[in-house]
C-alpha cells in the first residue's frame, strides 16, 4: 500500500524567510504533484513532476523529485504572506490510475 | 464544462438519512475520483471511474456508501443512513484518461450530519 508522509504538518513562518516542506512516499513512482488548497477552497494544481530529478518553478516556489530516494520538496524562497495555504503533495500509484495525497502542510506566513 | 462541477455545495442532513453527491466531470475526462476530506485532514481516496470500466472501489469505508457513473459522465456519491462521523467534504475530479494527465478538482461538497 502506497503511503504518503509530509512534514512538517503545520509552519508558521516569517515574511522573507525561506524553508522546505518535505514529501515521502513509501513504493516505487516516477511521478508526483503539488497541490495548494486555500480555506474553504477545493485543490489548486501548483507542480507536475514526472521524472528522476525534475525541478519545477514558479514564483517563490520550487518542487524538485528524488525518485530513488522516494522524496520531493518544496522550497519556499522569500515568503509572502498570499503563501498561506495548506500545501498537498501526491504520489501517482505505478498504474497510473490515482493519487495518493499526504497529510498536508498548513503554511502560514506572518507579516 | 469549463471545470468540474459538484452539488449541491452544502448539504446539512439528520442523522439516518440518506444523500445524494453529484459530480460534473469536465467534458471529454474520462476518468472520475472522488475523495473525501475530513476537517483539517489529507484527502481520503474513495472511488475511481475510467471510461465503462468496473470502478475501483476499494477505498469506500463501509457499504453505507455507493456510486455510480451514468453515460460515462456525471456521478451520484449516495451515503445512506448517514452517520456524523461522514461529515466531511466530499472532492470529485477528474482527468483526460490517466491521472498522469492531471486532476482537476471540484469545489467539493460540505455535508453535515446533525
Amino acid at each position: 500500500e502506497l503511503k504518503v508522509e509530509q512534514n512538517p504538518l503545520f509552519l508558521s513562518m516569517q515574511e522573507g524567510k525561506n524553508y522546505t516542506i518535505y514529501c515521502n512516499y513509501s513504493t516505487t513512482s516516477d511521478r508526483l504533484y503539488w497541490y495548494r488548497q486555500d480555506p474553504g477552497k477545493s485543490l489548486e494544481s501548483l507542480f507536475v513532476l514526472l521524472s528522476n530529478g525534475a525541478v519545477k518553478q514558479e514564483g517563490r516556489l520550487m518542487a524538485s523529485l528524488d525518485t530513488k530516494a522516494r522524496l520531493s520538496t518544496l522550497h519556499i524562497t522569500a515568503a509572502v504572506h498570499d503563501l498561506s495555504a495548506t500545501y498537498f503533495c501526491a504520489v501517482e500509484d505505478n498504474a497510473g490510475n490515482m493519487l495518493t495525497f499526504g497529510g498536508g502542510t498548513r503554511l502560514m506566513v506572518k507579516p | 464544462g469549463a471545470g468540474v462541477s459538484q452539488s449541491p455545495s452544502n448539504k446539512v442532513t439528520e442523522k439516518g438519512k440518506d444523500v445524494e453527491l453529484r459530480c460534473d466531470p469536465i467534458s471529454g475526462h474520462t476518468a472520475l475520483y472522488w475523495y473525501r476530506q475530513s476537517l483539517g485532514q489529507g484527502l481520503e481516496f474513495l472511488i475511481y471511474f475510467q471510461g465503462n470500466s468496473a470502478p475501483d472501489k476499494s477505498g469506500l469505508p463501509s457499504d453505507r456508501f455507493s456510486a455510480e457513473r451514468t453515460g460515462g459522465s456525471v456521478s451520484t456519491l449516495t451515503i445512506q443512513r448517514t452517520q456524523q462521523e461522514d461529515s466531511a467534504v466530499y472532492l470529485c475530479a477528474s482527468s483526460l484518461m490517466t491521472v498522469s494527465y492531471g486532476y482537476t478538482f471540484g469545489s467539493g461538497t460540505r455535508l453535515t450530519v446533525v
